[in-house]
């Protein structure tokens, strides 16, 4: 089954941006849509957006369109979520997940998560 | 939007039978997806596609989905299913989640 290992934690300042990788092995990258999600401290789980590399699909959660670029490099089976104009409730651990193309088989597996912390 | 509705909270007490809801308008039209996460953890799928369980995740763990309830069975509960559970269905290609559920076995 495919593993996604994530980048480590980062600390920003407010209006900077972050740009966090999740590199996948074990699977077929073209199989896969990678989503990227965040959970902030004490809540729940929110769907930033995800990409299908073989098609170039991408998709963005409506509240974050313009703030958040999602991209994949094939030759790296390596997904990049950006996310510019940081604030602190941007501060949150940020997760990728794959998804298998047209299965609907659900977010498995996950990432280990990110911790973003936005402070100045 | 699409929205999902989860109580806050659930008790079952050790070897029962455990239940937690995901209300949704028409939810059965939807295929439910279930996410278990345990304490400083990444979140794990138990069931997708409101009743199949993935591999390696205990028989134990069912779900079902009719009208507008969606509902995660955990049967014989232990100690380790002590956790926050989640439904997400997609909806217009957006992902959306319930507020997500913290499951205390007593």
């Amino acid at each position: 089954q495919v593993q996604l290992v994530q980048s480590g934690g980062e600390v920003k300042q407010p209006g900077s941006s972050v740009k966090v990788s999740c590199k996948t092995s074990g699977g077929t990258f073209s199989t896969y849509a990678i989503n990227w999600l965040r959970q902030a401290r004490g809540q729940g789980l929110e769907w930033m957006g995800g990409i299908i590399p073989i098609l170039g699909t991408i998709n963005y959660a409506q509240k974050l369109q313009g703030r958040v670029a999602i991209t994949a490099d094939e030759p790296t089976s390596t997904a990049y979520m950006e996310l510019s104009g940081l604030r602190s409730d941007d501060t949150a651990i940020y997760y990728c997940a794959a998804d298998l193309v047209g299965m609907t088989a659900g977010f498995n597996p996950w990432g280990q998560g990110t911790l973003v912390t936005v402070s100045s | 939007s699409y929205d999902l509705t989860q109580p806050f909270s659930a008790s079952v007490a050790l070897g029962q039978t455990a239940s937690v809801t995901c209300g949704g308008n028409n939810i059965e039209r939807k295929n439910v997806h279930w996410y278990q996460q345990k304490a400083d953890q990444a979140p794990v799928l138990v069931i997708y596609r409101d009743t199949f369980r993935p591999s390696g995740i205990p028989e134990r763990f069912s779900g079902s989905n009719s009208g507008n309830t969606a509902t995660l069975i955990i049967s014989k509960a232990q100690a380790g299913d002590e956790a926050d559970y989640y439904c997400q269905v997609w909806d217009s290609s957006t992902a959306v989640f319930g507020g997500g559920t913290r499951l205390t076995v007593l």
